[in-house]
């Protein structure tokens, strides 16, 4: 069975940088194929991919955020790790870990992130 | 950057097929994906590489690319369809997804 599940902070204060851990289980990261992805969703929005890192470490990130973002991986621990500097209201949105690549085919239950003064 | 457009919200009657839309610049030269998202949960895959369901997804579900459209199939669309619906390609390096599609069945 595939489980994956997003930890961090619920509420930051505009600048702060912003940490999520997506701990999983089920499968490996290590494994030809395998990624896993942060997307997030603003109240009422779409979904939006933030970054990716896969099998070989490699990691992709939205065009838009690239500045912003970091994805890094331990794959002893099963965990994949967000950092997200310069938070803004903006950024308010539930962040989804999901494993995949090219397709995501199992999902988080998602964290709602919150920032404000 | 590359855009995936979908029509905001589409209608159909219990028993209806529903077609949901995907547009975006050849898209026919990409692989498309499908989610399907109901209220306050997480997004689920429900198709992949265009036409391939994944393991539980009803048989009712379908898809095609070609062109520059991708298009979800519901045949027999029912109560528990009711979602939205979010398209999604893969392109320069990054997963890009449509803005989402709202389906309601009455």
């Amino acid at each position: 069975q595939i489980t994956l599940k997003e930890s961090g902070p619920t509420l930051l204060k505009p600048t702060q940088t912003l940490t999520l851990t997506c701990t999983f289980s089920g499968f490996s990261l290590t494994t030809s194929g395998v990624g896993v992805g942060w997307i997030r969703q603003p109240p009422g929005k779409a979904l939006e991919c933030l970054a990716l890192i896969d099998w070989n470490n490699v990691q992709y990130y939205s065009p838009s955020l690239r500045n912003r973002l970091t994805i890094t991986r331990d794959t002893s621990k099963n965990q994949v790790v967000l950092t997200m500097t310069n938070m803004d209201p903006v950024d308010r949105a539930t962040y989804y870990c999901a494993r995949g690549v090219r397709y995501f085919d199992s999902w988080g239950q998602g964290t709602l992130v919150t920032v404000s003064s | 950057s590359y855009e995936l457009t979908q029509p905001p919200s589409l209608s159909v009657s219990p028993g209806q097929t529903a077609s949901i839309s995907c547009s975006g610049d050849k898209l026919g030269d990409k692989y498309a994906c499908w989610y399907q998202q109901k209220p306050g949960q997480s997004p689920v895959l429900v198709m992949y590489e265009d036409d391939k369901r994944p393991s539980g997804i009803p048989e009712r579900f379908s898809g095609s690319n070609s062109g520059n459209t991708a298009t979800l199939t519901i045949s027999g669309t029912q109560a528990m369809d009711e979602a939205d619906y979010y398209c999604q390609a893969w392109d320069s390096n990054t997963a890009v997804f449509g803005g989402g599609t709202k389906l309601t069945v009455l």
